[in-house]
């Protein structure tokens, strides 16, 4: 069965403190992965996009790396202000073009 | 560039009436997709348009159901409405092709009492 979970479901943390979220998949064929930032009441944005080759990739203080062996990611938040409190969901893209979403790790960055 | 652009913004029925949710995607996008977001809960696939053609639909009962316009821009109907259909629907638009980036809309808040 195709399924993506993360984790933690939640977190809290001080700004300026990094922290990391995590993403398991069982989607297959694997396709690409996504990280997606959704702030309350608006639609999800992309962070990054992750395909099998791809081991790691930035955007600005986002990290996220891809294990597609184990089937894991990672998404690193480095020196965390207040506007990063949101939901991050992991998506992972099969070949049929089906998408599989997490149900995201709602992080609170607190001053 | 303009963005995904979803209409309205909110939306109260009540229980057994039909609510229409309008989405235009990014100039250039030939697919669109819709999703469910109960509160506190993660995306939940309902139907996706390509060419203005239904390519998917995810496990929701036919009373939801959509079409694709000519340009592009898409339509989701819910008929007979239920108290549990209350929750953000969400349009995103894409290039053709799996490895094309989802942009997402802000979405309509169905409320329905």
């Amino acid at each position: 069965k195709n399924q993506v979970e993360q984790s933690p479901q939640s977190l809290i943390i001080l700004e300026g403190k990094n922290c990391t979220l995590q993403c398991n998949y069982t989607v297959s064929p694997f396709s690409n992965l996504r990280w997606y930032k959704q702030d309350t009441g608006r639609g999800p944005v992309s962070l990054t996009i992750m395909t099998f080759s791809e081991n790691t990739k930035s955007n600005g203080r986002y990290t996220a790396t891809l294990d597609a062996d184990t089937k894991q990611s990672s998404l690193h938040i480095t020196a965390s202000q207040l506007s990063d409190s949101a939901s991050y969901i992991c998506v992972v893209s099969a070949k049929s073009n089906q998408f599989y979403f997490g149900t995201g790790t709602s992080l609170t960055v607190i001053p | 560039e303009a963005g995904v652009t979803q209409s309205p913004t909110h939306l109260i029925k009540t229980r057994g009436q039909q609510a229409t949710l309008r989405c235009s995607p990014i100039s250039g996008h030939t697919s669109v997709y819709w999703y469910q977001q109960a509160l506190g809960l993660g995306l939940q696939f309902l139907l996706w348009y390509d060419e203005g053609e239904e390519r998917n639909r995810g496990n929701f009962p036919p009373r939801f159901s959509g079409r694709q316009f000519p340009n592009y821009s898409s339509e989701l109907n819910v008929n007979a409405l239920e108290l549990e259909d209350s929750a953000l629907y969400l349009c995103a638009s894409s290039l053709a092709g799996y490895n094309s980036p989802l942009h997402f809309g802000n979405g309509t808040r169905l409320t329905v009492t």
